[in-house]
């Protein structure tokens, strides 16, 4: 099945420090997104990135894509409290453009 | 910002009941989409919902689920006869074009005593 699958479970760091997590899937993808999951809240979009892009910024995040090695990888610099949240990252399949479909998540935790 | 919208924020009821959903998507959307999440585990995909009728659902979502659109705002979710395993979180997303990122609600927390 199509799905992104994270990397690591859980992540505990330092205030100020970098958070990188990473996802692989499976199959062939248009484009992989991320999305940040506060406790208690829906998701929120944070970053897409295209099959034909190998890289992309926004503010503090950092997104890595390789279609050879079918992964990708969120670099989130100088993390603050409020980063803490689970990420997913989320591939809609080839087969369909009515779904996406999240991997297991990282649950970040900032510690002040 | 515009934003999706769910309502009630937490519904309790019993097994065997029916239960609807609510959601009031971005005002200039036209894919709509509900997914779950129970406790602990993924965000899976129900269903999604395009011009009018479904345009793609899930295994789980059977003949015991059903999505309108009544009116131009709402989008709802029926559960016809609840079970206790389909306590979970519920949420509403939409977008304006397929493949776009999705906006989602905060969700419905969904009890079944």
């Amino acid at each position: 099945s199509q799905q992104g699958e994270e990397d690591p479970q859980a992540l505990s760091i330092q205030e100020g420090e970098n958070a990188t997590m990473n996802c692989s899937y499976k199959t062939s993808i248009n484009n992989l997104q991320w999305y940040r999951q506060n406790s208690g809240r829906g998701l929120v979009h944070l970053i897409l990135i295209r099959s034909n892009e190998r890289e992309k910024h926004s503010g503090r995040l950092r997104v890595t894509l390789d279609t050879s090695k079918k992964s990708s990888s969120l670099l989130i610099t100088a993390s603050r409290a409020a980063d803490t949240a689970s990420y997913f990252c989320a591939t809609p399949p080839y087969s369909s453009a009515s779904k996406i479909i999240f991997g297991s998540g990282t649950r970040l935790s900032i510690r002040p | 910002e515009p934003e999706v919208t769910q309502t009630p924020s937490h519904q309790v009821t019993q097994m065997g009941q029916e239960v609807i959903l609510r959601c009031v998507p971005i005002s200039n959307h036209l894919y709509f989409y509900w997914y779950r999440q129970i406790l602990g585990q993924k965000v899976e995909f129900l269903v999604s919902f395009y011009n009018n009728e479904i345009s793609e659902k899930s295994e789980i979502f059977d003949d015991q689920f059903s999505v309108e659109r009544p009116d131009g705002s709402n989008f709802t979710l029926k559960i016809r006869s609840t079970k206790l395993e389909d306590s979970a979180m519920y949420f509403c997303a939409s977008t304006d074009r397929s493949e776009q990122p999705q906006h989602f609600g905060d969700g419905t927390r969904l009890s079944i005593l």
